[in-house]
């Protein structure tokens, strides 16, 4: 079965502008998760949704959202990008979400480059 | 506060021989571990977990140990081939949330080099 597919994989903005990325979660998999991973910083955990609803989330400014569709598949946003949001930005799915015992799957990830 | 500490960035190991990485953490509700495996410009896969009633976990060439008491746990590859050269998080997280989910804390990683 396929895995979790982002697109795009790669892409330059400018500070200032927004990016939108999108996630494809696992055939019947209904949580999609983002996060952050940055090479001071590691993985950080952005959000959790589940059937469309934010479960849960991490510590990061507002100018980062995101949203999930009926067919489970999300996007997230970043608004007034600046330097420091150059990352790779890494989708998670899983069944039931972040709950004890679920395994998480994630894709291949989204590479953002501000300049 | 970091609360999933892998303090080594890096570890070499010989081919045929055993990998050990070593993760530590703080938060005490933290219940629930796993171990990724990430190569460059791919996500992370995962590897193996193992829950705090356990203090073993096997799965062919990785096994994972918890001591629970030190907040430390460790994953062992035996033997190590070169295909294992990667960079492997550490993460974990707490058996309940009031919010109904929750999130993995990972460790910023080690990259493992296994030299033929």
């Amino acid at each position: 079965k396929a895995g979790v597919t982002q697109t795009p994989r790669y892409l330059i903005k400018t500070r200032g502008q927004q990016v939108t990325l999108s996630c494809s979660p696992i055939s019947g998999h209904r949580s999609v998760s983002w996060y952050q991973q940055t090479p001071g910083q590691g993985l950080q955990f952005l959000f959790e949704y589940f059937s469309e609803t934010q479960r849960n989330k991490g510590n990061f400014p507002g100018r980062f959202s995101g949203r999930q569709f009926s067919n489970s598949r999300s996007e997230m946003n970043v608004s007034t990008l600046e330097l420091g949001d150059s990352a790779l930005y890494l989708c998670a799915s899983s069944l039931a979400g972040h709950r004890y015992g679920n395994t998480i799957y994630f894709g291949e990830g989204s590479w953002l480059t501000v300049v | 506060d970091q609360q999933v500490k892998q303090n080594s960035p890096s570890l070499s190991v010989q081919e045929g021989r055993i990998s050990i990485l070593n993760c530590d953490y703080t938060n005490s509700m933290f219940d629930y571990f796993l171990w990724y495996k990430k190569y460059p410009a791919e996500g992370p896969t995962f590897l193996i977990s193992i829950s705090s009633i356990k203090d073993k976990n096997e799965d062919g060439r990785f096994t994972v140990f918890l001591n629970k008491s030190a907040k430390h746990l460790s994953l062992h590859i035996v033997p190590s081939q070169p295909g294992d050269s990667a960079v492997y998080f550490c993460a974990a997280s707490p058996r309940y949330s009031g919010a109904g989910s929750y999130q993995l804390t990972f460790g910023k990683g080690t990259k493992l080099s296994v030299i033929p």
